[in-house]
C-alpha cells in the first residue's frame, strides 16, 4: 500500500522558517516524482513544487519561488520542503503527493503530472 | 500561467441523479487534465487523468470527457458518498494549476 506521511508543520512567526518532511513507503520511491500541494483554510488546492525521480528537474509556483526549496533523499525514501521567509498567506495544510505521467527529457520535465497518491497533510500556521 | 475555471461553484443534486461538472482552461491543455474528489478533513483523491481515464478503483459512474479547453466530469447516478468538492487540474504546462473547485451538495 502506498503511504505518504508528512511531518514538520506547526506554528511559526512571519519571516520564520520551517522544514517539512514526507516519508514514503509501499512503492519504489526512486521511480516517482514527488510534489508539494497546499490548501489554505477554506480554500482550494495550490500546487507548489515538483521534483523528478533523480532530482534533475525541479519546478516551483511563482508564489513560493525563491523562498521554498524542494529536495529528496532517495536513500531515505523522503522528500522535503524547506520554507523560508514565511508569510501569513502561507498558512495552509501542506500535502505531499506522488506524481504520475510526467516525462523527463535529459534534465527537464517537459510536462507536469497528475497526483495519484496523497499524504494526510501537515498544518503550517504563520502568525505572530 | 494557465487559468482553470470550474462551474458551477456549487451544484445541488438529489441522490440518484446525474451531475455534470465543467472545467475550462484559458489555453489548450490537450488531454492533460485530471479530476480529484475531496471530502471534508481528507486529502484529495484522484478520479480521472488524461481527461477520461479512470484511476484505479474509481467506480464506473464517474466519467471524464473533453479536450483542449473544455472538460466535463459526469457522475451518472450520485451516491451519498459522492457529495464532496471536485477539482480539475492541468498538467500540460508549468506551473500545474487547479480549478477553484465545484462543491456537489445534497438537494
Amino acid at each position: 500500500e502506498v503511504q505518504l506521511v508528512e511531518s514538520g508543520g506547526g506554528l511559526v512567526q512571519p519571516g520564520g522558517s520551517l522544514r517539512l518532511s514526507c516519508a514514503a513507503s509501499g512503492f519504489t520511491f526512486i521511480s516517482y516524482s514527488l510534489n508539494w500541494v497546499r490548501q489554505a483554510p477554506g480554500k482550494g488546492l495550490e500546487w507548489l513544487s515538483y521534483i523528478s525521480p533523480s532530482s534533475s528537474s525541479i519546478y516551483y509556483a511563482d508564489s513560493v519561488k525563491g523562498r521554498f526549496t524542494i529536495s529528496r533523499d532517495n536513500a531515505k525514501n523522503s522528500v522535503y520542503l524547506q520554507m523560508n521567509s514565511l508569510r501569513d498567506e502561507d498558512t495552509a495544510v501542506y500535502y505531499c503527493a506522488r506524481g504520475e505521467g510526467d516525462i523527463v527529457v535529459l534534465v527537464a520535465a517537459i510536462r507536469g503530472n497528475w497526483f495519484d497518491s496523497w499524504g494526510q497533510g501537515t498544518l503550517v500556521t504563520v502568525s505572530s | 500561467e494557465i487559468v482553470m475555471t470550474q462551474s458551477p461553484a456549487t451544484l445541488s443534486v438529489s441522490p440518484g441523479e446525474r451531475a455534470t461538472l465543467s472545467c475550462g482552461a484559458s489555453q489548450s491543455v490537450s488531454s492533460y487534465l485530471a479530476w480529484y474528489q475531496q471530502k471534508p478533513g481528507q486529502a484529495p483523491r484522484l478520479l480521472i487523468y488524461g481527461a477520461s481515464t479512470r484511476a484505479t478503483g474509481i467506480p464506473a459512474r464517474f466519467s471524464g470527457g473533453g479536450s483542449e479547453t473544455e472538460f466535463t466530469l459526469t457522475i451518472s447516478s450520485l451516491q451519498s458518498e459522492d457529495f464532496a468538492v471536485y477539482y480539475c487540474q492541468q498538467y500540460n504546462k508549468w506551473p500545474q494549476t487547479f480549478g477553484q473547485g465545484t462543491k456537489v451538495e445534497i438537494k
